[in-house]
């Protein structure tokens, strides 16, 4: 089957940095994403990536590594607007079909 | 521009009727998504159209859920017989079509089976 692991909840700090891991394991894969949904919103896009290596987009970065099937979202500088849920999705064939994580809580404390 | 418009926002409704719900994705997008979110939990792929094509079926729960896709752009998805475990938000998103095109996601539709 298909399956995308990160974890269920990560709490932490204003101004700390928060890494969230994912871990998939897909029949296909053609790039991952992040996305972010804050309480009662729809998800917004975060990041993209098809290969190997860190992409980094203001105070949030996202690294692939496919030969390990695994990749991270890395959150900097948090701030309390940060705190919301983070999903990966993997694109799982080349007609663009997506397989969602479960998502990562994130809560950020003063 | 508009973004993603689902409608209705809220829809409740008894057990045993049918519900169908409507999607508007931004113009020109040509892929259409449809997710299920039940309450904490993560997306749950449906079904995604390129065009008014849906290349992959395999996500929809049952053969009480249908959906289709008219002109390449309104969509709507239809949920005969409802029943209590329908119950979630149902997302849908559009992108250019692409598949390392962004997701727009709309706003959903929180339905409610009594």
């Amino acid at each position: 089957g298909q399956s995308l692991e990160q974890p269920s909840e990560v709490t932490a700090v204003e101004g700390a940095i928060v890494q969230i891991n994912c871990t998939y394991q897909t029949s296909g894969f053609y790039g991952l994403s992040w996305y972010q949904q804050h309480d009662g919103g729809a998800p917004t896009f975060l990041s993209y990536n098809a290969l190997d290596g860190l992409e980094e987009t203001g105070r949030f970065s996202s690294f692939l590594s496919r030969s390990d099937s695994y990749g991270y979202l890395l959150l900097q500088e948090l701030q309390m607007k940060d705190s919301a849920s983070y999903f990966c999705a993997v694109t799982t064939d080349s007609w663009g079909k997506f397989q969602f994580g479960a998502g990562t809580q994130v809560v950020v404390t003063p | 521009g508009a973004g993603v418009s689902q409608s209705p926002s809220n829809k409740v409704t008894e057990k045993g009727k049918d519900v169908e719900l409507r999607c508007d994705p931004i113009s020109g997008h040509t892929a259409l998504y449809w997710y299920r979110q039940s309450l904490g939990q993560g997306l749950e792929f449906l079904i995604y159209f390129q065009g008014n094509s849906a290349p992959d079926k395999s996500g929809l729960p049952s053969d009480r859920f249908s959906a289709e896709r008219t002109g390449g752009s309104v969509s709507t998805l239809t949920i005969q017989r409802t029943q209590q475990e329908d119950s979630a938000v149902y997302l849908c998103a559009s992108s250019l079509g692409d598949r390392t095109d962004t997701q727009y996601f709309g706003p959903g539709t929180r339905l409610t089976v009594l």
